[in-house]
């Protein structure tokens, strides 16, 4: 069964260092989603591609954070530098069709701690 | 702004009940709504899809229900089992063009 690949599955990094993590959507799915979510809460979204273009990076610190899909299919999420409150799960998804219709699929996620 | 909230906030219940779980958002113009699993330290599985002119899906034991007009949308289990133990997230695509997750409805199944 086609998933969501996304790596690493944990990371522990000091404060004020640089991160990234990989996700590789199903394959055909056109719009990518990175997500965070904090323990106890629901996801809430930083970036949304669809194929190599920025749709919705409305939430994403962008003083710090990046992210790209340049070829419209891997996708790669940055942190420079980091800090103590970007510990959280940050999860990628993917979709075939337009948000309003498609079902995500999300990815195992990856979890960051931030010392 | 679109809120979503989920009652309660856990839950356990013995192996064999049938239970439900509750989701209700404020901005009736969605597009759909879907409902997840998480299950610890984990990523989230996709359980069920319902699109704004549906008013139900049932895929096994679970049958998940949408009220637009009311806001509120329902997920049956039945015949729950240790194996169903999970958080429950119900996330709804509106207006604004992104999924909007509650927080989760933390289910624990016990023997």
């Amino acid at each position: 069964e086609a998933e969501v690949a996304q790596s690493p599955r944990y990371k522990i990094t000091e404060k004020s260092q640089a991160v990234a993590f990989w996700c590789d959507p199903i394959s055909g799915h056109a719009t990518l989603y990175w997500y965070r979510q904090i323990l106890g809460q629901g996801p809430e979204l930083l970036v949304q591609f669809q194929d190599e273009s920025v749709v919705d990076d409305s939430q994403l610190p962008k003083d710090r954070f990046s992210a790209e899909r340049l070829k419209g299919v891997d996708s790669t999420l940055k942190i420079q530098p980091a800090e103590l409150g970007d510990s959280a799960m940050y999860l990628c998804a993917s979709s075939f069709g337009t948000s309003r219709t498609g079902e995500l699929f999300f990815g195992e996620g990856s979890r960051l701690t931030v010392l | 702004k679109q809120e979503v909230t989920q009652i309660p906030a856990a839950l356990s219940v013995p192996e064999g009940e049938n239970l439900v779980l509750n989701c209700s958002f404020t901005d009736s113009a969605i597009y759909n709504l879907q409902w997840f699993r998480q299950d610890p330290g984990k990523g989230l599985t996709s359980l069920l899809l319902i699109q704004s002119s549906q008013r139900e899906q049932t895929s096994g034991r679970l049958n998940a229900s949408l009220d637009k007009s009311s806001g509120r949308s329902t997920l049956y289990i039945a015949a729950s089992q240790p194996g169903d133990s999970a958080t429950y997230l119900c996330a709804v695509w509106g207006n604004t063009d992104k999924l909007i997750f509650g927080t989760g409805t933390r289910l624990q199944v016990f023997p």
